[in-house]
């Protein structure tokens, strides 16, 4: 059974990285993971997209050890707008499953 | 790029009575949208896979025939919610998927709320 999960939720100062995990054991070998941001009463907004390794753009890192089982999104020195909800989404052959969502709050 | 819409961004509507949710790609030609559903504080939920063209593949528990999907072009999809009752009200998120090279990505339209009194 396909399965996402990560923390319900995470607390932050202004400036610091913040990493957020997500478990995703039964993903298959060619699937990919995303990583999006959820503002209340909006759509998800992609942050990021992996398959292996190490992944950068201008807004976040996101890495997968080789056995992708788990990924790690990283947040380089937040900010209070960065407060939201981060979802991964596991492609398990096209049966996409969001993880619960990780309520990230950023206190000043 | 990548930009994709719904409409209504909101309604109500009373028990009984069925509402259209249209969802479109505005910039791009998507062979495949998908179609979830939020309650407050939750996940975004999978309700059913739409293919141009062809009848659209729904998860397991959501019921065809009360949620109507038709994806008649590249850039439309539309959900149609019958029969509507109170446990339907949710919010309701569409996305079109588009393949990269060396990736698959979908954009999420900015949701549709459902208020069902």
């Amino acid at each position: 059974l396909a399965k996402t999960t990560q923390p319900i939720s995470m607390d932050s100062y202004e400036g610091q990285e913040v990493n957020i995990t997500c478990s995703h054991n039964n993903i298959a070998t060619n699937d990919y993971i995303t990583w999006y941001q959820q503002f209340p009463s909006q759509g998800p907004r992609f942050i990021i997209q992996g398959y292996k390794t190490k992944v950068t753009n201008e807004v976040a890192s996101l890495f997968i050890p080789a056995d992708r089982k788990s990924s790690t999104l990283s947040l380089p020195r937040v900010s209070l707008s960065d407060t939201a909800v981060y979802y991964c989404l596991a492609d398990y052959g096209q049966n996409f499953v969001f993880g619960p969502g990780t309520r990230l709050s950023v206190l000043p | 790029g990548a930009v994709v819409s719904q409409h209504p961004s909101w309604v109500i509507c009373k028990s009984g009575t069925s509402v259209k949710i249209e969802c479109r790609s505005l910039d791009f030609q998507a062979t495949t949208m998908f179609w979830y559903r939020q309650f407050p504080k939750q996940s975004l939920m999978l309700m059913a896979t739409s293919n141009e063209g062809s009848k659209a593949t729904y998860e397991q528990g959501v019921e065809k025939d009360k949620f109507l999907i038709n994806h008649a072009s590249l850039t439309l999809s539309t959900l149609t919610v019958t029969s509507a009752h109170p446990e339907d009200s949710s919010f309701y998120i569409c996305s079109a998927g588009r393949a990269g090279a060396n990736s698959y990505e979908q954009y999420f339209g900015p949701g549709t709320r459902l208020t069902v009194t």
